[in-house]
C-alpha cells in the first residue's frame, strides 16, 4: 500500500486566493482526519470523518475552512479566503476502525505559505 | 490549557546517554496513550503504545501513572538517529480520536 497520499507537497498562494488540499486515505479505513501544524500551537485536529461523514469539525478555524470526503478514496480541506496566517503543515492521517485506536497514518503533509 | 501538555525542550544529550520525558494529560477519562515521533520536516509516526503495566521495546520504555495523570518515554544509550521531536497522544474513551501535545525536541550529539 502507497500510504496516506496528499498532494500538492508545497503551496504558495497570495493572500485571498482559494486554495485546495487534497487527500487519498489508505484503502479500508474509515477514519480520516485533517491536521494542522505550526510551531507556536502544534498539531492541531482541524475535522474528522467516520465513513466518509463528517464526525466533529469543531476545530475549523472559521468559516473560510472547509472539507469534505466525496467518496472513501478521496477528501478535500478549502480555504477561501486564504490569508498569511493559515500558513502552516496541513497533515491528513486515515486510521481503521477497530473498536479501539491502533494508530493514525499520516501522510507526507501539505506545507502551505499564503504571502 | 491543552489537554496534552509537554516540556518542548530541546533535550540536548551526548550519545549514549538516557533521557527521559514526561507528559501530562487533563482529561481524567483518557484512556489509551501513544508516543509519535516526527523527524524533521517529515510526518509522525507511531513509535509505541503505552500500557498500564509499562511497557519496554528495545532503548526504548514507556509508563504510565494514571493518579498523577502522566506518561513517560525514556531512551537508553541514545543514538544520533534518535534526535527528533517525540509527540505524546492520548485518547478520551468514547471517541477514540486522538489529542496530541506540541512534542518534544530530542538532539543527540556526538
Amino acid at each position: 500500500d502507497a500510504g496516506v497520499i496528499q498532494s500538492p507537497r508545497h503551496e504558495v498562494t497570495e493572500m485571498g486566493q482559494e486554495v485546495t488540499l487534497r487527500c487519498k486515505p489508505i484503502s479500508g479505513h474509515d477514519y480520516l482526519f485533517w491536521y494542522r501544524q505550526t510551531m507556536m500551537r502544534g498539531l492541531e485536529l482541524l475535522i474528522y470523518f467516520n465513513n466518509n461523514v463528517p464526525i466533529d469539525d469543531s476545530g475549523m478555524p472559521e468559516d473560510r475552512f472547509s472539507a469534505k470526503m466525496p467518496n472513501a478514496s478521496f477528501s478535500t480541506l478549502k480555504i477561501q479566503p486564504s490569508e498569511p496566517r493559515d500558513s502552516a503543515v496541513y497533515f491528513c492521517a486515515s486510521s481503521p476502525s477497530t473498536g479501539v485506536y491502533t494508530e493514525a497514518f499520516f501522510g507526507q503533509g501539505t506545507r502551505l505559505t499564503v504571502v | 490549557r491543552k489537554e496534552v501538555e509537554q516540556d518542548p525542550g530541546p533535550f540536548n544529550v551526548p550519545e549514549g546517554a538516557t533521557v527521559a520525558f514526561n507528559c501530562t494529560y487533563s482529561n481524567s477519562a483518557s484512556q489509551s496513550f501513544f508516543w509519535y515521533r516526527q523527524d524533521c520536516r517529515k510526518e509522525p509516526k507511531l513509535l509505541m503504545s503505552v500500557y498500564s503495566s509499562g511497557n519496554e521495546d528495545g532503548r526504548f520504555t514507556a509508563q504510565l501513572n494514571r493518579a498523577s495523570q502522566y506518561i513517560s518515554l525514556l531512551i537508553r544509550d541514545s543514538k544520533l538517529s534518535d534526535s527528533a521531536t517525540y509527540l505524546c497522544v492520548a485518547l478520551s474513551g468514547g471517541s477514540y480520536i486522538p489529542t496530541f501535545g506540541r512534542g518534544t525536541s530530542l538532539i543527540v550529539h556526538p
